[in-house]
């Protein structure tokens, strides 16, 4: 059995500022993670994601993940965010018999 | 171009009027999967294909078939819509390797059923 939560529905910050997205995960084996992001009216883009080989992950667009075993945790983070990523952003937890769990999403708006 | 194409893009129908709702995706990948997003779930897992001839279900499978009898195409199929069943359906598609490739997702399909 495998999930996913997000733990805030929401998350506000002011352009320029750091970006934390929390994700934590449940999975009985070792599981492949990844975050997507969705912007509005738009299908659904990887941003990056970890399997089994490094555990700070390096996405696109300046989003890094940090893959915490202890912690069952894999939170989107970013230094600096731009107006442009103001979206939704979900975080997915994959098994290697196909099935895959979305979490219930976080919008991010970032204020000028 | 390498995508994954739905169609229709929207469909309004009625309940119980049989629809299909066509995927197809032009990369030569073997992993196929149909999801619905509705508003504050994210995007559920209705059914899944690791191959041809090989589908199985997901978390939210009632109501809903699929087949998978060629590799580039995933069709799903409502028998007997009901209004519960309006949502964004999304088909995506990968490479199988025990669950570490990258989906690529179809750009949607909005149903509603009335």
């Amino acid at each position: 059995a495998q999930s996913v939560t997000q733990l805030d529905s929401h998350v506000s910050v002011s352009e320029g500022t750091p970006v934390l997205l929390r994700c934590n995960y449940s999975s009985s084996y070792s599981p492949s993670l990844f975050w997507y992001v969705q912007h509005p009216n738009k299908g659904l883009q990887l941003l990056l994601k970890y399997t089994s080989a490094a555990t700070l992950v390096k996405g696109i667009n300046g989003f890094e993940a940090e893959f915490k075993k202890s912690e069952t945790s894999f939170h989107l983070t970013k230094p600096s965010a731009h107006m442009s990523d103001a979206a939704e952003y979900f975080c997915v937890v994959s098994s290697n018999a196909g099935k895959s769990t979305f979490g219930d999403g976080t919008t991010l708006t970032v204020k000028p | 171009e390498a995508q994954v194409t739905q169609n229709p893009r929207y469909l309004i129908t009625v309940t119980g009027k049989k629809l299909t709702v066509t995927c197809s995706q032009n990369m030569n990948h073997e992993y196929m999967s149909w999801y619905r997003q509705d508003p504050g779930l994210g995007l559920r897992q209705i059914y899944y294909s690791m191959n041809v001839e090989v589908t199985d279900k997901g978390d939210v499978p009632e109501g809903y078939k699929v087949s998978r009898k060629e590799k580039r195409n995933f069709p799903l199929i409502l028998e007997s819509p009901s209004p519960n069943q309006t949502s964004l359906y999304f088909c995506a598609s990968s490479f199988r390797d025990r669950g570490r490739n990258e989906q690529y997702f179809g750009p949607g399909t909005r149903l509603t059923v009335t």
